[in-house]
C-alpha cells in the first residue's frame, strides 16, 4: 500500500541553525500538510499546501517557516532559524481529494540544541 | 479555532474489559476521523464518519458519530495489549475558508491495556 515517506526520522539541530525536513507524499495525492507533535501534546497544524500554493497556516506557522514543493514528488518544510521550542516531532500528510482522509508519514523528530 | 476534548486523557484496563473514548464539541464538523497513534509513529486511521448517527464497525471497534455531529464515540470490546496507543479524534476545522481543510485534532486519549 503506497505510504507517505519522511526523511530524517530524527535530525538534531543548533539553536539558530536552518533545518529542511523532506516528505514525499503518495503519488496521487494532490493536497499536502504539516503538522507538529510537541512531546505529550496534542496534534498541531501548521500549514496545508495545493496547487503550489499554501493554502492555509496557523499562528505558529510564523516567518521562520516556509514550505515548498520543488519536484513533483518532495514537499519539505524548512525553518529557518530554529528555536528551542520548535523540538517536536514534525508530521507530513496527504490525501487526494474532497473528504477523503489524510494520510500521516512516521515523522521527523527534531531535537533542537 | 474549535477544539475536539476526548475523554477519558488516560485509560489503563485489563485485557478482555470493554472500553468508550468521548470526543465532544460545541461546533458542527461535517466528518470526523478517528486515527491510532503508537509511539515513534504518525496517526493511523482508523475510520471516517460522515453522517449523523452512522455507526460502523471495525472488528471489535465500534465508532459512532453524534446525530448532530458535535460528538463522537470509540467503543473497543475486548479489549487486546494490542490495542494500547494513542486514540485521536480529527475533523475539519468547521472554521476552515479554503477547500484544502484545515484539520484539527482532538486532545488524544491514551490507552493501555494490560495482559
Amino acid at each position: 500500500e503506497p505510504e507517505v515517506t519522511q526523511t530524517p526520522s530524527h535530525q538534531v539541530t543548533q539553536m539558530g541553525q536552518e533545518v529542511i525536513l523532506r516528505c514525499v507524499p503518495i503519488s496521487n495525492h494532490l493536497y499536502f500538510y504539516w503538522y507538529r507533535q510537541i512531546l505529550g501534546q496534542k496534534v498541531e497544524f501548521l500549514v496545508s499546501f495545493y496547487n503550489n500554493e499554501i493554502s492555509e497556516k496557523s499562528e505558529i506557522f510564523d516567518d521562520q517557516f516556509s514550505v515548498e514543493r520543488p519536484d513533483g514528488s518532495n514537499f519539505t518544510l524548512k525553518i529557518r532559524s530554529t528555536k528551542l521550542e520548535d523540538s517536536a516531532m514534525y508530521f507530513c500528510a496527504s490525501r487526494t481529494g474532497t473528504n477523503q482522509p489524510q494520510h500521516f508519514g512516521d515523522g521527523t523528530r527534531l531535537s533542537i540544541l | 479555532t474549535q477544539l475536539l476534548e476526548q475523554s477519558p486523557q488516560f485509560l489503563s484496563i485489563q485485557e478482555g474489559e470493554n472500553l468508550t473514548v468521548y470526543c465532544n464539541s460545541s461546533s458542527v464538523f461535517s466528518s470526523l476521523q478517528w486515527y491510532r497513534q503508537e509511539p515513534g509513529e504518525g496517526p493511523v486511521l482508523l475510520v471516517t464518519v460522515v453522517t449523523g448517527g452512522e455507526v460502523k464497525k471495525l472488528k471489535r471497534l465500534t465508532f459512532q458519530f453524534g446525530d448532530a455531529r458535535k460528538d463522537s464515540s470509540l467503543h473497543i470490546t475486548a479489549a487486546q495489549p494490542g490495542d494500547t496507543g494513542l486514540y485521536l479524534c480529527a475533523g475539519v476545522d468547521p472554521g476552515t475558508t479554503s477547500g484544502t481543510y484545515k484539520y484539527i485534532f482532538g486532545t488524544g486519549t491514551r490507552l493501555k491495556v494490560l495482559a
